[in-house]
């Protein structure tokens, strides 16, 4: 089954405490991306990745860093969280047809 | 830069109505548009899409179709089940580049009831 795995799906840090959301996908795409989304803005790019070792900022990427050290996983990574991370998170795994596969998402409380 | 506006409810109809979410963009080029669906916690599904005018994109009863003219790809359903309930997301991706970002609307809730 094709899909976009997601960890964890709810955690709850506190400030200037690094984490890592995992991200791995099944189907082979070349192109990843990370995306949250908040009340009222909708969903807004994090960063994106073409490909192994090719990775590139999005429209919100403060406070964020991301690898592709393999085609499966895109991690993202929250070296000092602070309380404006509070949000939902989405990875995506995206076909050359543009059709996007989500991740069920991962709910990130900073306090 | 792009956009994508939505009209941000919530709805709410009862069962077997004729629903319509309205979707227009702004876009510097010839996006594809997309429908997204997102079930109570879960992550969003693709539900249809378009890309290029006057294209139709439908699944499970749902229709949108590519107005180029109108800039817009308005969601329709002749008769809503309980199980529609969701939020709905308009969104557009630029073809070309290296990015294939997608830039969304802000959702729809939608509410169907018995």
């Amino acid at each position: 089954e094709a899909q976009v795995t997601q960890n964890p799906r709810y955690l709850i840090t506190v400030t200037g405490k690094k984490l890592t959301v995992t991200c791995s996908q099944n189907m082979n795409h070349e192109y990843m991306s990370w995306y949250r989304q908040d009340p009222g803005l909708g969903l807004r790019q994090i960063y994106y990745s073409m490909n192994v070792e090719v990775t590139d900022k999005g429209d919100v990427p403060e406070g964020y860093k991301v690898s592709r050290k393999e085609k499966r996983n895109f991690p993202l990574i929250l070296e000092s969280p602070s309380p404006n991370q509070t949000s939902l998170y989405f990875c995506a795994s995206t076909d050359r047809t543009f059709e996007a596969f989500f991740g069920q998402g991962t709910r990130l409380t900073v306090v | 830069g792009d956009s994508v506006t939505q009209m941000e409810g919530p709805v709410t109809l009862s069962e077997e109505a004729f629903l319509t979410i309205n979707c227009t963009y702004t876009a510097t080029g010839y996006p594809s548009l997309f429908w997204y669906v997102q079930y109570p916690g879960e992550g969003l599904q693709l539900l249809l899409k378009a890309t290029k005018a006057d294209d139709k994109g439908s699944n499970k009863g749902f229709e949108a179709t590519y107005r180029k003219e109108t800039t817009s790809f308005h969601l329709e359903k002749g008769s809503v089940q309980v199980s529609d309930s969701a939020v709905y997301f308009c969104a557009l991706s630029m073809s070309g580049g290296s990015n294939y970002k997608l830039t969304f609307g802000k959702g729809t809730l939608l509410t169907v009831n018995p």
